[in-house]
């Protein structure tokens, strides 16, 4: 029973290109969230989406980022025209139900972004 | 303590000693959880404790909510070298909120 599963692991962009993170939630979890995590930090919290649904996306930046989850296939978070500041460790989690719902998420192991 | 300004808070030990560590938080919570990362790993969930609980307990680790301090602990029980970690608390707020609000962390160090 596989975990939730990111790749790649280590992505290295030049700024202005196009980064693209993808996770594959744990088998039957049909809600998938990402979060970004700075050095030293806790992680914060961008977006939470459903199958062919994004639900919130209230931490995500309005300019560069989109995430999607189609009916088919991983969970997509798009950086585009990379900057520095986007250099993080960015984090897939998925759960059978809502947090509120007393049901856990389950973390990827991340990709770590660096910007050149 | 994690959450609110406070910075992270680092514990060294020896193994087979306990740990203790704590979280506070600023709003209404519908639960708390733990969660443990190792150094470049993703995040493992360790406990999950409901607001209407007070204490729970899972092999090693026992966790305590107090919901009008807005504050949770947890214990580890006689630490192996492998507890070395970072320890995130997060709190899943009420109802329409589905994100996870974490803490800066804890960072605990096991000496064998």
């Amino acid at each position: 029973n596989a975990g939730v599963m990111q790749n790649p692991r280590h992505l290295v962009r030049r700024r202005g290109q196009e980064a693209r993170l993808r996770c594959s939630p744990m088998k039957g979890h049909s809600h998938v969230y990402w979060y970004r995590q700075l050095p030293e930090e806790g992680l914060k919290f961008m977006v939470y989406l459903q199958k062919e649904n994004i639900i919130d996306e209230s931490g995500m930046p309005k300019e560069r980022f989109s995430a999607e989850f189609p009916k088919e296939g991983p969970s997509i978070l798009r950086i585009q025209q990379v900057v520095r500041g986007d250099s993080a460790a960015y984090f897939c989690a998925s759960s059978l139900g809502q947090s509120y719902s007393n049901q856990p998420q389950h973390f990827g192991d991340g990709t770590r972004l660096s910007i050149l | 303590s994690q959450q609110g300004e406070e910075d992270p808070q680092a514990l060294s030990i020896q193994e087979g000693e306990n740990a203790t560590m704590n979280c506070s938080y600023k709003t209404s919570i519908n639960n708390l959880q733990w969660y443990r990362q190792n150094s470049g790993r993703g995040l493992v969930h360790l406990i999950l404790i409901r607001s209407n609980e007070r204490e729970k307990h899972s092999g090693r680790l026992r966790v305590t909510l107090d919901t009008s301090k807005k504050s949770s602990s947890l214990l580890i029980t006689a630490s192996r070298a492998a507890d070395t970690a970072s320890y995130f608390c997060a709190t899943a707020v009420s109802y329409g909120n589905n994100r996870l609000a974490f803490g800066k962390g804890n960072q605990v160090v096991v000496i064998p």
